[in-house]
């Protein structure tokens, strides 16, 4: 089952801090974000693995609840280049994820 | 390092056609996945391939099929296009074990 993301878009101005959620059903091993730009690919941000290991951009935190099945994308003094839909892909086993993605937040930053 | 590519970028198809897409994985990955997006959704799973060989699949009809070659680059192939396959396909390229994937800058298909 797909997992949920919230809020479905948010607009802020630049400069102000934002979170995104992602909430499984399911027993996840991962949790994969993504950022999209309309018509592009989606560009990796970070990975969360079950057990605490993080790995990816210096400037976005996330955090993952494994007993929740529950992750947050953490973007702070958001910049304009941080526009765009964001996306979590969670995995069931490590290292030959089969990623099922979510409903997508978009996320637009304003001068 | 050489970033995941896929061609063509566009493509137009005639519904009960057939089409192939290809995509070459970044330099040092040996496992590439396939994902459809249909507009305005995110990526759906529509199989893995490791050391040339399917490594698990998604909720696809056999009609989608693939391969991988020595090199691990990857095509996939769709049979008896309906409509509905119109979408943008992407292929992301990982290391076994890794865990992170990149994903090539997609081919959009169009079935009329």
């Amino acid at each position: 089952q797909q997992p949920v993301q919230s809020p479905q878009a948010v607009i802020l101005r630049e400069g102000e801090d934002a979170v995104i959620n992602c909430s499984s059903s399911k027993a996840l091993y991962s949790v994969h974000w993504y950022r999209q730009k309309h018509g592009e690919a989606p560009v990796f941000l970070m990975i969360l693995l079950k057990g605490g290991e993080q790995k990816g951009h210096e400037k976005i935190s996330a955090s993952f609840n494994e007993k929740k099945q529950q992750s947050s994308l953490y973007l702070t003094a958001s910049q304009l280049s941080y526009s765009g839909t964001y996306f979590c892909g969670t995995g069931a086993n490590f290292g030959n994820e089969k990623l099922t993605f979510g409903t997508g937040t978009r996320l637009t930053i304003i001068p | 390092e050489t970033g995941v590519t896929q061609s063509p970028t566009h493509l137009i198809k005639t519904r009960g056609q057939q089409v192939t897409l290809r995509c070459s994985s970044q330099s040092g990955h040996n496992t590439v996945s396939w994902y459809q997006q249909a507009l305005g959704q995110g990526p759906q799973f529509i199989f893995q391939y490791y050391r040339e060989e399917e490594n698990g699949r998604g909720n696809f009809p056999p009609r989608f099929s693939g391969l991988q070659f020595p090199n691990y680059s990857s095509e996939l192939n769709v049979n008896a296009l309906e409509l509905d396959d119109s979408a943008l396909y992407l292929c992301a390229s990982s290391s076994m074990g890794r865990g992170e994937q990149y994903f090539g800058p997609g081919t959009r298909l169009t079935v009329t």
